[in-house]
């Protein structure tokens, strides 16, 4: 089985100042790895994915991750962070085998953008 | 168009009572999740429904417990003789295929809060 472990529940970070948010799995087959966002009241959304091909994926609002296979890890990084950007980030893993897979979220990251 | 909608967005309980939570997902979406996502924690599978079919139920917590999608399309989440430890966020997920990579599509969510 997988799982998935976010160690910062809570990151503070000025605006404009860079952020990683960190994820790291367990697995001992092949994943697929996302970034889901909450916003305030609002519900989860896809950040980014990786299913395969290039180890480092980007979204549309500025975010990027890179898979790193051999330290398992999916970090989720911005240079310069906004305000609209507070909200609860997750990382999830499936498995990378077909069919349907049951998804594993972390306990979600807060990030707090400061003025 | 219209995104995954679930109803109603709270829940108040008294314990022993049982509760119906709804889900909308997305017109010809193939796929239908629940999760519950306790205080501080991730989103936690509970099952999965292809069409009617509900084909994964390992992570319903206890028989009172108890999800539906008889036409394919609406789904209901029941629970049977509410508990303290029920009280969380019950989100509903809908996708496209099933398929492991794809996205998922989440609700608002219901908070269910028992006393």
């Amino acid at each position: 089985a997988q799982s998935v472990t976010q160690l910062d529940s809570q990151v503070p970070v000025f605006e404009e100042a860079p952020v990683e948010l960190r994820c790291n799995y367990s697995s001992s087959v092949s994943v697929y790895l996302f970034w889901y966002v909450q916003y305030p009241n609002q519900g989860l959304q896809l950040l980014l994915k990786y299913l395969s091909g290039s180890t480092l994926v980007e979204s549309i609002n500025g975010f990027e991750a890179e898979f790193n296979k051999s330290q398992t890890s999916f970090h989720l990084r911005k240079p310069s962070v906004h305000i609209s950007d507070t909200a609860e980030y997750f990382c999830a893993v499936t498995l990378n085998s077909g069919g349907y897979q049951k998804v594993t979220f972390g306990t979600g990251t807060k990030l707090q953008v400061i003025p | 168009g219209a995104g995954v909608s679930q109803s109603p967005r709270y829940k108040v309980a008294k314990r022993g009572q049982d509760v119906a939570l709804r889900c909308d997902p997305i017109s010809g979406h193939v796929s239908l999740f629940w999760y519950q996502q306790a205080l501080g924690q991730g989103p936690e599978f509970l099952t999965y429904f292809q069409n009617e079919a509900q084909l994964d139920k390992s992570g319903l917590p206890s028989d009172r417990f108890f999800a539906e999608r008889p036409e394919g399309s609406v789904s209901t989440l029941k629970i049977q003789r509410t508990q303290q430890e029920d009280s969380a966020v019950y989100l509903c997920a809908s996708s496209l295929i099933g398929l492991a990579g794809g996205e998922q599509f989440f609700g608002p969510g219901t908070r269910l809060t028992v006393l």
